[in-house]
Protein backbone atom coordinates (compact mmCIF):
# COMPACT_ATOMS: atom_id res chain seq x y z
CA UNK A 1 0.00 0.00 0.00
CA UNK A 2 1.79 2.90 -1.42
CA UNK A 3 -0.67 5.95 -0.47
CA UNK A 4 0.28 9.13 -2.06
CA UNK A 5 3.15 8.70 -3.71
CA UNK A 6 5.62 11.90 -5.33
CA UNK A 7 7.37 12.03 -8.20
CA UNK A 8 10.10 13.65 -8.39
CA UNK A 9 11.96 14.16 -4.67
CA UNK A 10 14.71 16.65 -6.15
CA UNK A 11 14.99 18.75 -8.80
CA UNK A 12 17.06 22.20 -9.40
CA UNK A 13 15.87 24.76 -12.74
CA UNK A 14 16.70 27.38 -13.63
CA UNK A 15 14.90 30.39 -13.84
CA UNK A 16 12.17 30.54 -16.81
CA UNK A 17 11.75 26.70 -16.90
CA UNK A 18 9.22 24.92 -16.69
CA UNK A 19 8.18 21.51 -14.93
CA UNK A 20 5.45 19.35 -13.94
CA UNK A 21 5.07 17.53 -10.15
CA UNK A 22 3.30 14.20 -10.24
CA UNK A 23 1.30 13.35 -7.08
CA UNK A 24 -0.33 9.91 -6.95
CA UNK A 25 -2.81 8.43 -4.13
CA UNK A 26 -4.20 4.78 -4.35
CA UNK A 27 -6.94 5.29 -1.51
CA UNK A 28 -9.48 6.26 -3.86
CA UNK A 29 -9.81 9.59 -1.78
CA UNK A 30 -11.86 12.57 -3.37
CA UNK A 31 -9.71 15.54 -2.31
CA UNK A 32 -6.21 15.82 -3.17
CA UNK A 33 -3.60 18.99 -2.67
CA UNK A 34 -0.72 21.01 -3.04
CA UNK A 35 1.24 22.40 -0.21
CA UNK A 36 4.05 24.48 -0.13
CA UNK A 37 6.56 24.65 2.53
CA UNK A 38 8.82 27.20 3.47
CA UNK A 39 11.65 27.88 6.16
CA UNK A 40 9.96 28.30 9.43
CA UNK A 41 6.58 28.04 8.01
CA UNK A 42 3.87 25.69 8.31
CA UNK A 43 2.25 24.31 5.12
CA UNK A 44 0.67 26.72 2.65
CA UNK A 45 -2.10 25.68 0.58
CA UNK A 46 -1.52 26.28 -3.08
CA UNK A 47 -4.34 24.26 -5.03
CA UNK A 48 -6.63 21.62 -4.34
CA UNK A 49 -9.30 19.20 -5.83
CA UNK A 50 -12.69 18.39 -4.29
CA UNK A 51 -12.89 15.32 -7.70
CA UNK A 52 -11.77 14.24 -10.61
CA UNK A 53 -12.07 17.15 -12.87
CA UNK A 54 -12.37 19.66 -10.41
CA UNK A 55 -9.87 22.03 -9.00
CA UNK A 56 -9.61 25.29 -6.88
CA UNK A 57 -7.11 27.98 -5.69
CA UNK A 58 -6.03 27.76 -2.38
CA UNK A 59 -3.84 30.40 -0.84
CA UNK A 60 -0.81 30.68 -2.71
CA UNK A 61 -2.02 29.83 -6.18
CA UNK A 62 0.11 32.45 -8.56
CA UNK A 63 2.48 31.23 -10.83
CA UNK A 64 1.09 27.63 -10.43
CA UNK A 65 -1.34 25.36 -12.94
CA UNK A 66 -2.76 22.30 -11.72
CA UNK A 67 -4.72 19.42 -13.55
CA UNK A 68 -6.54 16.42 -11.86
CA UNK A 69 -7.71 14.35 -14.88
CA UNK A 70 -7.87 11.02 -13.21
CA UNK A 71 -8.89 10.28 -9.82
CA UNK A 72 -5.71 8.94 -8.47
CA UNK A 73 -3.91 11.79 -9.72
CA UNK A 74 -2.99 15.22 -9.36
CA UNK A 75 -0.65 17.00 -11.28
CA UNK A 76 1.01 20.73 -10.41
CA UNK A 77 2.52 22.89 -13.09
CA UNK A 78 5.24 25.48 -13.11
CA UNK A 79 4.58 27.51 -16.06
CA UNK A 80 7.99 29.64 -15.62
CA UNK A 81 9.75 28.52 -12.54
CA UNK A 82 10.93 31.91 -10.48
CA UNK A 83 13.50 31.66 -7.61
CA UNK A 84 10.59 32.30 -5.21
CA UNK A 85 9.07 29.17 -6.19
CA UNK A 86 12.16 27.75 -4.09
CA UNK A 87 10.60 25.38 -2.12
CA UNK A 88 9.10 21.80 -0.62
CA UNK A 89 5.83 20.74 -2.39
CA UNK A 90 3.68 18.20 -0.38
CA UNK A 91 0.92 16.30 -1.75
CA UNK A 92 -2.29 15.02 0.26
CA UNK A 93 -5.25 13.60 -0.24
CA UNK A 94 -8.28 12.57 2.44
CA UNK A 95 -11.50 11.24 1.76
CA UNK A 96 -14.92 12.73 2.87
CA UNK A 97 -15.84 12.41 6.27
CA UNK A 98 -19.30 11.27 7.41
CA UNK A 99 -20.62 14.53 7.66
CA UNK A 100 -19.52 15.53 4.31
CA UNK A 101 -16.66 17.23 5.21
CA UNK A 102 -12.91 16.81 5.08
CA UNK A 103 -11.32 14.36 6.85
CA UNK A 104 -7.89 13.15 7.42
CA UNK A 105 -5.01 14.35 5.49
CA UNK A 106 -2.23 11.15 3.73
CA UNK A 107 0.62 13.11 2.97
CA UNK A 108 3.41 12.28 0.13
CA UNK A 109 7.03 12.36 0.95
CA UNK A 110 7.43 16.10 -0.41
CA UNK A 111 9.46 17.71 -3.39
CA UNK A 112 12.47 19.64 -2.95
CA UNK A 113 12.71 22.25 -5.66
CA UNK A 114 15.51 24.89 -6.02
CA UNK A 115 15.15 27.32 -8.97
CA UNK A 116 18.29 29.27 -9.39
CA UNK B 1 -9.86 33.53 7.57
CA UNK B 2 -8.97 30.90 10.94
CA UNK B 3 -5.73 31.90 12.48
CA UNK B 4 -3.71 29.37 14.03
CA UNK B 5 -1.29 30.22 17.02
CA UNK B 6 0.94 27.49 18.20
CA UNK B 7 3.22 28.01 21.32
CA UNK B 8 6.22 27.25 22.14
CA UNK B 9 7.91 27.66 19.02
CA UNK B 10 11.08 26.11 20.79
CA UNK B 11 11.25 23.00 22.82
CA UNK B 12 13.98 21.68 24.12
CA UNK B 13 14.00 17.98 26.38
CA UNK B 14 16.30 15.63 28.25
CA UNK B 15 14.70 12.23 27.02
CA UNK B 16 12.37 10.92 29.65
CA UNK B 17 10.72 14.68 29.95
CA UNK B 18 6.90 15.40 29.77
CA UNK B 19 6.24 18.28 27.59
CA UNK B 20 2.77 20.05 26.18
CA UNK B 21 2.28 21.86 23.01
CA UNK B 22 -0.67 24.57 22.44
CA UNK B 23 -2.57 25.67 19.46
CA UNK B 24 -4.83 28.42 19.55
CA UNK B 25 -7.78 29.07 16.93
CA UNK B 26 -9.27 31.81 16.08
CA UNK B 27 -12.88 30.50 14.60
CA UNK B 28 -15.12 27.57 15.19
CA UNK B 29 -13.62 24.83 13.67
CA UNK B 30 -14.62 21.42 12.51
CA UNK B 31 -11.55 19.61 11.67
CA UNK B 32 -8.02 19.86 13.50
CA UNK B 33 -5.34 17.70 13.22
CA UNK B 34 -1.99 17.25 14.75
CA UNK B 35 1.07 16.46 12.67
CA UNK B 36 4.78 15.65 13.40
CA UNK B 37 7.48 16.09 10.69
CA UNK B 38 10.44 14.11 11.42
CA UNK B 39 14.06 15.17 10.63
CA UNK B 40 13.94 13.86 7.11
CA UNK B 41 10.28 15.94 6.40
CA UNK B 42 8.15 13.61 6.56
CA UNK B 43 4.49 14.35 7.48
CA UNK B 44 2.53 12.27 10.11
CA UNK B 45 -1.01 12.27 10.93
CA UNK B 46 -0.91 11.96 14.66
CA UNK B 47 -4.49 12.37 15.99
CA UNK B 48 -7.83 13.63 14.26
CA UNK B 49 -8.93 15.52 17.08
CA UNK B 50 -11.93 18.22 16.40
CA UNK B 51 -13.37 17.89 19.95
CA UNK B 52 -12.58 15.61 22.94
CA UNK B 53 -9.30 13.37 23.66
CA UNK B 54 -7.78 10.86 22.01
CA UNK B 55 -4.72 8.94 23.64
CA UNK B 56 -2.40 6.63 21.57
CA UNK B 57 0.62 5.71 23.29
CA UNK B 58 2.84 8.04 25.00
CA UNK B 59 0.60 10.54 23.03
CA UNK B 60 -2.20 12.24 23.85
CA UNK B 61 -4.16 15.19 22.25
CA UNK B 62 -7.50 17.32 23.98
CA UNK B 63 -9.28 19.96 22.01
CA UNK B 64 -11.48 21.94 23.46
CA UNK B 65 -13.47 23.93 21.30
CA UNK B 66 -15.71 26.06 23.05
CA UNK B 67 -12.84 27.48 24.07
CA UNK B 68 -10.56 27.36 20.84
CA UNK B 69 -7.59 25.44 21.37
CA UNK B 70 -5.85 22.46 21.35
CA UNK B 71 -3.29 20.57 23.54
CA UNK B 72 -0.60 18.09 22.33
CA UNK B 73 0.73 15.79 25.60
CA UNK B 74 4.07 13.70 24.81
CA UNK B 75 5.01 12.07 28.06
CA UNK B 76 8.27 10.41 28.51
CA UNK B 77 9.74 11.90 25.67
CA UNK B 78 12.28 9.92 23.63
CA UNK B 79 14.70 11.49 21.07
CA UNK B 80 13.01 9.97 18.31
CA UNK B 81 10.27 12.74 19.43
CA UNK B 82 12.56 15.02 17.83
CA UNK B 83 11.01 17.44 15.05
CA UNK B 84 8.24 19.33 14.46
CA UNK B 85 5.07 19.35 15.33
CA UNK B 86 2.12 21.31 13.67
CA UNK B 87 -1.95 21.98 14.53
CA UNK B 88 -3.49 22.49 10.93
CA UNK B 89 -7.68 23.25 11.39
CA UNK B 90 -10.46 23.70 9.19
CA UNK B 91 -13.73 25.51 9.05
CA UNK B 92 -16.94 24.48 8.11
CA UNK B 93 -18.26 24.49 4.23
CA UNK B 94 -16.56 25.03 0.82
CA UNK B 95 -13.09 26.17 0.82
CA UNK B 96 -13.34 26.64 4.35
CA UNK B 97 -12.92 23.38 5.03
CA UNK B 98 -9.31 23.35 3.71
CA UNK B 99 -6.54 22.92 6.64
CA UNK B 100 -4.97 25.90 7.83
CA UNK B 101 -1.49 25.31 9.22
CA UNK B 102 0.23 27.27 12.63
CA UNK B 103 3.69 27.58 12.17
CA UNK B 104 4.74 25.02 14.26
CA UNK B 105 6.71 23.70 17.28
CA UNK B 106 10.25 22.77 17.04
CA UNK B 107 11.03 20.10 19.50
CA UNK B 108 14.84 18.32 20.94
CA UNK B 109 14.79 16.02 22.74
CA UNK B 110 17.99 15.43 23.79
CA UNK B 111 19.59 11.69 25.39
Amino acid sequence: NAGVTQTPKFRVLKTGQSMTLLCAQDMNHEYMYWYRQDPGMGLRLIHYSVGEGTTAKGEVPDGYNVSRLKKQNFLLGLESAAPSQTSVYFCASSYIGPSGGRNIQYFGAGTRLSVL
Amino acid sequence: GIQVEQSPPDLILQEGANSTLRCNFSDSVNNLQWFHQNPWGQLINLFYIPSGTKQNGRLSATTVATERYSLLYISSSQTTDSGVYFCAVGGYGGSQGNLIFGKGTKLSVKP
